[in-house]
């Protein structure tokens, strides 16, 4: 079975803080993603990448950047956390035209 | 662009009733679809997915979903459902020879209530 695995699932940070979200995943998948989830906006998606070093933004990149220096592994980096940027997040992999594997989410609360 | 519509936010129903969630898209192009279900505090699992083939495509868990291309609809039904099937459940579309990204829907929380 595939495994998406984030680093934590709860994680409270402060205004102006740094914070890096971490997801790794293990079946060798070109592509992965980061989504937020806030109740009725559904998932949107914030950065995307289809290979190592390789990024694009999603629908909502603003304040957010990403690293992905190996193949397994995409970080989600939150430069200067507001509080705006409470929310869920989850990351995605997958290849070739079929599903996405979720991990289980991190719940980020910014005070 | 592509996009998809869940026209219902909450869908309350009572134990052993029938469902339908209802669910949408816009594309220019041929498309894969998907519906997912996520239950408290927890990511996204696969529930069914329509690639090819048959438009009649079934859970293990007794989910069906029918992929109407003149309507261009994916909606999700179940004849009889159990308090477990209460969570949000998200349908997405992927269009075929473009993008890998998958665009999902808002989401339909579903409520089965004793």
């Amino acid at each position: 079975d595939v495994k998406v695995t984030q680093s934590s699932r709860y994680l409270v940070k402060r205004t102006g803080e740094k914070v890096f979200l971490e997801c790794v995943q293990d079946m060798d998948h070109e592509n992965m993603f980061w989504y937020r989830q806030d109740p009725g906006l559904g998932l949107r998606l914030i950065y995307f990448s289809y290979d190592v070093k390789m990024k694009e933004k999603g629908d909502i990149p603003e304040g957010y950047s990403v690293s992905r220096e190996k193949k397994e592994r995409f970080s989600l980096i939150l430069e200067s956390a507001s509080t705006n940027q409470t929310s869920m997040y989850l990351c995605a992999s997958k290849e070739g035209n079929t599903e996405a594997f979720f991990g289980q989410g991190t719940r980020l609360t910014v005070v | 662009a592509q996009s998809v519509t869940q026209l219902d936010s909450q869908v309350p129903v009572f134990e052993e009733a029938p469902v339908e969630l209802r669910c949408n898209y816009s594309s220019s192009v041929s498309v894969y679809l998907f519906w997912y279900v996520q239950y408290p505090n927890q990511g996204l699992q696969l529930l069914l997915k329509y690639l090819s083939g048959s438009t009649l495509v079934e859970s293990i868990n007794g989910f069906e979903a029918e992929f109407n291309k003149s309507q261009t609809s994916f909606h999700l039904r179940k004849p009889s459902v159990h308090i477990s099937d209460t969570a949000e459940y998200f349908c997405a579309v992927l269009t075929q020879g473009g993008s890998e990204k998958l665009v999902f829907g808002k989401g339909t929380k579903l409520t089965v209530n004793p």
